[in-house]
């Protein structure tokens, strides 16, 4: 059994710029959450998704926008980079419905560097 | 977001001691109380769970007692072990998950 898998792993980018990360969920999960922890912090909630549709957000700003795709992998996009985007990007796919928070399994990260 | 306040924000415990790391919360509406561990470059872990109608849950070395009342649970690792050494986050969930700052975990050989 595959586990969450993210990509890319690092990534710099500069301020005011866009940027994708990719998330593939552990086989048999269709929920997918998105984090953000910055430095020293604890992971916050950014938004998750349930069968390709947004089922709850966070108090993040719209210029976060993500996707699912029908074979649950998502892709979380950042626009007009800010320099306090600077965190590691987390995904978390767990199994179960649109109300299963649950037993989530988080990948390992993407470390993105806004410059 | 202040829903939880998690302490100490580090640790440092002899082996074979026990670490006790604390989280206090404000939401009522909380209905599930995780703790998940978080080692360097890897995604946080669910280490342990509890639902609000049990007050202790062990799972062997790790124990969660929790006071409702109080709106309060805490994280007991027994007899620690340098692989314990950790961060470790309170994540009760409301409408989300909420991440509390983390305790660093050091347990000395």
């Amino acid at each position: 059994e595959t586990g969450v898998t993210q990509s890319p792993t690092h990534l710099i980018k500069t301020r005011g710029q866009q940027v994708t990360l990719r998330c593939s969920s552990q086989s048999g999960h269709n929920t997918v959450s998105w984090y953000q922890q910055a430095l020293g912090q604890g992971p916050q909630f950014i938004f998750q998704y349930y069968r390709e549709e947004e089922n709850g957000r966070g108090n993040f700003p719209p210029r976060f926008s993500g996707l699912q795709f029908p074979n649950y992998s998502s892709e979380l996009n950042v626009n007009a980079l800010e320099l306090d985007d600077s965190a590691l990007y987390l995904c978390a796919s767990s199994p179960g419905g649109a109300d299963s928070y649950n037993e989530q399994f988080f990948g390992p990260g993407t470390r993105l560097t806004v410059l | 977001q202040q829903q939880v306040k998690q302490s100490p924000q580090s640790l440092i415990v002899q082996k074979g001691g026990i670490s006790i790391i604390n989280c206090a919360y404000e939401n009522t509406a909380f209905d599930y109380f995780p703790w998940y561990q978080q080692f360097p470059g890897k995604g946080p872990a669910l280490l342990i769970a509890i639902r609000p109608d049990v007050s202790e849950k062990k799972e062997g070395r790790f124990t969660i007692s929790f006071n409702k009342s109080a709106k309060q649970f805490s994280l007991h690792i027994m007899d620690s072990q340098p692989g314990d050494s950790a961060t470790y986050f309170c994540a009760p969930l409301g409408n989300q998950f909420y991440f509390g700052t983390g305790t660093s975990l050091t347990v000395i050989p």
